[in-house]
């Protein structure tokens, strides 16, 4: 119930692409569900996130697309370039104050130039 | 905007002393902390939540006695590996649940 699926564990993509990254969740009582950048020795960055009222948030090249009924989300990166290869974590946090992220594995994302 | 400062940002030990790793929140006030241990390759696991003037809150496994967790002022906790072994090596990450933005930039600790 506390977990969090994420897929693929890799993926290749070539300059110019879409990059897609799913995740799924089993407990209702989520409602923040953010997605993380990460660079090798760096601590995770905030990328974008959503709230269970939002089927869509749009930031740039990055769209989250939230499905409620089918507890899962992703993460879309338009025009994939090669400084987006970095590991991504999906997340989400139970709707009480003060509790802590529970994160997807992680998707290691290679764009090839 | 609000900042989550970690440090060091590595260390590298002998097997058996102590390491302390420190986290500090800038320009707001955190009156909880998350401490995160990540594996090369792996994902992110909570191993325990700091509370000002508290004491800890330790995930199921996470040994208390070796992972010394305070929380002694709104801007600063700390973390100490105590008897370190091998193992322990790992990257070591604070955040503040006021907005999930905030997480430090990580220690990354080699035992050896």
């Amino acid at each position: 119930q506390q977990q969090v699926k994420q897929s693929p564990q890799s993926l290749i993509v070539q300059k110019g692409g879409i990059s897609i990254i799913n995740c799924a969740y089993e407990n209702t009582a989520f409602d923040y569900f953010p997605w993380y950048q990460q660079f090798p020795g760096k601590g995770p960055a905030l990328l974008i996130a959503i709230r269970p009222d939002v089927s869509e948030k749009k930031e740039g090249r990055f769209t989250i697309s939230f499905n409620k009924s089918a507890k899962q989300f992703s993460l879309h990166i338009m025009d994939s370039q090669p400084g987006d290869s970095a590991t991504y974590f999906c997340a989400a946090r139970l709707n009480q104050a003060g509790t802590a992220l529970i994160f997807g594995k992680g998707t290691t994302l290679s764009v090839s130039s | 905007g609000a900042v989550v400062s970690q440090h060091p940002s590595w260390v590298i030990c002998k097997s058996g002393t102590s390491v302390k790793i420190e986290c500090r929140s800038l320009d707001f006030q955190a009156t909880t902390m998350f401490w995160y241990r990540q594996f090369p390759k792996q994902s992110l696991m909570l191993m325990a939540t700091s509370n000002e003037g508290s004491k800890a809150t330790y995930e199921q496994g996470v040994e208390k006695d070796k992972f010394l967790i305070n929380h002694a002022s709104l801007t600063l906790s700390t973390l100490t590996v105590t008897s370190a072994h091998p193992e322990d090596s790992s990257f070591y990450i604070c955040s503040a649940p006021e907005t999930e933005a905030f997480f430090g930039q990580g220690t990354r600790l080699t035992v050896v």
